[in-house]
């Protein structure tokens, strides 16, 4: 297996302008996570999937940011207008079970 | 609410030497832990996790010992190699033991 897989890696936008992050869990993996990484404030859940269904949505930002689930091999988090602030690395992670959690590679966002 | 978190920030170690990197937790209901490590550039990878009905773990070169009484965990790396040096972070299960939340992370410098 490929792992986790996301897309793009590196993505650089104007303010103002809509982002959307891309991630693709480990197959057979019934959870999934975006997590946002600043060094301000460390690794941070954002969303929480279960089997396709938002489960936890409290660690969002701000209307702004959503996060979609289509089907069980695809993730969407769009960041809409983007901000300066919102610049960080965002992880999308997958799991089977409860405990352990599967990283991809990250994107790293830059608002300028 | 829950959380975990590291003691020191950073810690730089001699090529050979046993590494110790601290963590502490809130919630005493967690029911397990897991460390991670974080190259430059890549997502957090699993290394070992330890369950709250355990005392301690061993794995290749590592240990992971929990304090229920003191809330307080340790990663110990024996000979640490320069291949060690990343990001650890020490993680837990949010309230719900639906996802993983972390703590700030230990940026582990290991020197020839």
């Amino acid at each position: 297996d490929a792992g986790v897989i996301q897309s793009p890696r590196h993505e650089v936008t104007e303010m103002g302008q809509e982002v959307t992050l891309r991630c693709k869990p480990i197959s057979g993996h019934n959870s999934l996570f975006w997590y946002r990484q600043t060094m301000m404030r460390g690794l941070e859940l954002l969303i929480y999937f279960n089997n396709n269904v938002p489960i936890d949505d409290s660690g969002m930002p701000e209307d702004r940011f959503s996060a979609k689930m289509p089907n069980a091999s695809f993730s969407t988090l769009k960041i809409q207008p983007s901000e300066p602030r919102d610049s960080a690395v965002y992880f999308c992670a997958s799991s089977l079970t409860s405990t352990e959690a599967f990283f991809g590679q990250g994107t790293r966002l830059t608002v300028v | 609410g829950e959380s975990v978190g590291l003691h020191l920030p950073t810690l730089s170690v001699q090529e050979g030497d046993n590494s110790i990197i601290n963590c502490a937790y809130s919630n005493s209901a967690s029911d397990y832990f897991i460390w991670y490590k974080q190259e430059s550039g890549k997502g957090p990878q699993f290394i070992i996790d330890i369950r709250s009905n355990m005392d301690k773990r061993q794995g290749q070169r590592v240990t992971v010992l929990l304090n229920k009484t003191v809330k307080h965990l340790s990663l110990q790396i024996a000979a640490t190699q320069p291949g060690d040096s990343a990001v650890y972070f020490c993680a837990g299960p949010n309230q719900a033991g639906t996802a993983l939340i972390f703590g700030k992370g230990t940026t582990l410098s290991v020197s020839s």
